[in-house]
């Protein structure tokens, strides 16, 4: 199983402030996959990175995949209250022998006060 | 469509009881999914199932059965509860099975908590 390592675990930041989070791995990702989670509901699927280098970008959301794809990161710029949730970054491995199977990082809990 | 629904949406045990969580989507989804959350471990696959009938473990199975006779349907039993499954399960339902750019749909999930 691949291990996600996410950072930081928490942020809290004012309203109009910008923000990075990261999502790192030792090994290769076949894709990598954002999700935002809010109190009391399941994750929601923002992302899906494939190519190394690439860079999408979801109104004030940017999400970049390392060249190496071991490697992703999520900036938001002018952070609102609604952005505030739990980040996590999700990744099936690239192994012929596995189940195909989302691992899930631990996650980084945005707060962004008014 | 009501998505992925997760009943009961809270639940008390105490250890050595048993339960059945229910998982009903209705997206004609053929993957299915269970997920178990605890703080500052993301989200970890319990059992998974490709189709009406198949069931697959997956990363922490222990403790823990599953059953989907009804393609709609992903039931997670837990036989004889104990402190350590205290947690917020998840279910999910795919398209396919957590491959390239396929999204996984989340229910809202069930807060357990075992005494």
């Amino acid at each position: 199983t691949q291990l996600l390592e996410q950072s930081p675990q928490f942020l809290s930041i004012q309203e109009g402030e910008n923000l990075t989070v990261y999502c790192n791995s030792s090994s290769v990702f076949s894709s990598l996959q954002w999700y935002r989670q809010e109190p009391g509901e399941g994750p929601v699927l923002l992302v899906t990175v494939v190519t190394g280098g690439e860079v999408k970008k979801l109104k004030r959301l940017t999400f970049q995949f390392g060249d190496a794809r071991k490697d992703s990161s999520l900036h938001i710029t002018a952070a609102q209250p609604g952005d505030t949730g739990l980040y996590l970054c999700a990744s099936q491995i690239i192994s012929s022998g596995s189940a195909r199977q989302l691992t899930f990082g631990s996650g980084t809990q945005l707060t962004v006060l008014p | 469509n009501a998505g992925v629904t997760q009943t009961p949406k809270f639940r008390v045990l105490k250890t050595g009881q048993s339960m059945t969580l229910l998982c009903a989507q209705d997206m004609n989804h053929e993957y299915m999914y269970w997920y178990r959350q605890d703080p500052g471990m993301g989200l970890r696959l319990i059992h998974y199932s490709v189709g009406e009938g198949t069931t697959a473990k997956g990363e922490v199975p222990d403790g823990y059965n599953v059953s989907r006779l009804k393609k709609q349907n992903f039931l997670l039993g837990l036989e004889s509860a104990a402190p350590s499954q205290t947690s917020v399960y998840f279910c999910a339902s795919s398209y396919r099975h957590g491959g390239t750019g396929d999204t996984q749909y989340f229910g809202p999930g069930t807060r357990l908590t075992v005494l």
